[in-house]
């Protein structure tokens, strides 16, 4: 039982860059989250989604795109990367409200 | 929304102490409220969690305490050791509709030896 599992682990983007950060858990969790954790600000919510085939903003949405075709991944894109999205990447996933959050390893992303 | 304060943001105790991190909601409809330990380099993990309908629950040497009229819980740690340093995370959720866990910023607690 892997748990969350996110790939990759570190990334250095140049400005402008694209890339997918790619979130997999196997424990059929309905909902699941892309966090950022900057120094000062805690976890701040990117996107999350509620089940297969939904996603929604949270607090610092602009920038991203997510995708939830399967109920085990949830995928986090950065179009054209910013200096900015320099941070540090958790996903998490829940299996039900008021349950405890499960967090991947996390992704530490710069972008030069 | 949700919206967790959490304070201090720094704790620095000395082993054995004790360290309280307190945070404070502000949805009087959120009724789970999990703490979160993160230490360097790793993941935030669950060490403990409470329900609106339980005003304490313990467990070893951490505690966590809900006063739901004021809307604010707090985490205690009794006879604090070095591997408790770590950040911790508060948390405050609802059920009922789309479930976002609202974190507070966290609080960095250091023990020296």
């Amino acid at each position: 039982n892997a748990g969350v599992t996110q790939t990759p682990k570190f990334r250095v983007l140049k400005t402008g860059q694209s890339m997918t950060l790619l979130c997999a858990q196997d424990m059929n969790h309905e909902y699941m989250y892309w966090y950022r954790q900057d120094p000062g600000m805690g976890l701040r919510l990117i996107h999350y989604s509620v089940g297969e085939g939904t996603t929604a903003k949270g607090e610092v949405p602009d920038g991203y795109n997510v995708s939830r075709l399967k109920k085990q991944n949830f995928l986090l894109g950065l179009e054209s990367a910013a200096p900015s999205q320099t941070s540090v990447y958790f996903c998490a996933s829940v299996d039900r409200p008021n349950t405890e959050a499960f967090f991947g390893q996390g992704t530490r992303l710069t972008v030069v | 929304g949700e919206n967790v304060e959490q304070h201090p943001s720094t704790l620095s105790v000395q082993e054995g102490d004790s360290a309280v991190i307190k945070c404070t909601y502000s949805d009087s409809a959120s009724n789970y409220f999990p703490w979160y330990k993160q230490e360097l380099g790793k993941r935030p993990q669950l060490i403990i969690d409470i329900r609106s309908n339980v005003g304490e629950k313990k467990d070893q040497r951490i505690a966590v305490t809900l006063n739901k009229t004021a809307k604010h819980f707090s985490l205690h740690i009794t006879e604090t050791q070095p591997e408790d340093s770590a950040v911790y995370f508060c948390a405050a959720g609802r059920s009922g509709g789309s479930y976002i866990p609202t974190f507070g910023r966290g609080t960095s607690l250091i023990v020296h030896p």
